[in-house]
């Protein structure tokens, strides 16, 4: 079966760091992605990982580890605009088709 | 990325009624989803809509129940027949115009009363 876990909630402080999980077992692997969805509105893409190690993007960084099905999405500088939930998501095969995970509420408070 | 229109942004209908969702893409795209968002949850998808050919759906979800067509590489219809309250959900499209990257669209809030 194809399994994707992600811690449920999260809180965090403005300007701090903050590291979200997301761990994978599915029955291929063609690339892992990062979605932020802000309630009431449609995911939109952050980030995406084929190769092992860390992509950096601005204030958002992922990490992938392929051997230990594992990646983790790193919020730098945390601002209250971040309050969110984030989907983690793995391509298991070359068709495009998407598992998400349940999803990380991020909830940051002053 | 590629600029997606989804319509109706929401709707709320009978049970027993049908809903058809259009999604319109600003170019050309190989690949075209539909997606199901039920209340606190993630999304599940339901089926690729393929151009020219019938829909390849995932498991559990039928042709009969949600009809989908896919006329051309821009645009796709995603219909809810017969609908129940356990269908009120967003739905959304996505497509992916390149690479693996998917992009969605903002959806459609459903709700059967």
């Amino acid at each position: 079966g194809q399994n994707i876990d992600q811690p449920t909630e999260m809180t965090a402080t403005e300007g701090a760091i903050v590291q979200i999980n997301c761990t994978y077992q599915t029955s291929g692997f063609n690339g892992l992605f990062w979605y932020q969805q802000h309630a009431g509105e449609a995911p939109t893409f952050l980030s995406y990982n084929v190769l092992d190690g860390l992509e950096e993007k601005g204030r958002f960084s992922s990490f992938l580890s392929r051997s230990k099905g594992y990646s983790y999405l790193l919020l730098k500088e945390l601002q209250m605009k971040d309050s969110a939930s984030y989907l983690c998501a793995v391509n298991p095969s070359n068709t495009g088709k998407l598992i998400f995970g349940q999803g990380t509420t991020l909830q940051v408070k002053p | 990325s590629a600029v997606i229109s989804q319509k109706p942004s929401r709707d709320i209908c009978q049970r027993g009624t049908s809903l058809t969702i259009q999604c319109q893409v600003d170019s050309q795209v190989t690949m075209m989803f539909w997606y199901r968002q039920q209340p606190g949850q993630s999304l599940t998808l339901i089926a690729t809509a393929n151009q020219g050919s019938e829909a390849t759906y995932e498991s559990g979800f039928v042709i009969d129940k949600f009809p989908i067509s896919r006329p051309n590489l821009t645009f796709s219809t995603l219909t809810v027949s017969n609908m129940s309250p356990e269908d009120s959900s967003i739905y959304l499209c996505s497509v992916g115009p390149s690479g693996n990257i998917q992009y969605f669209g903002a959806g459609t809030r459903l709700s059967v009363l």
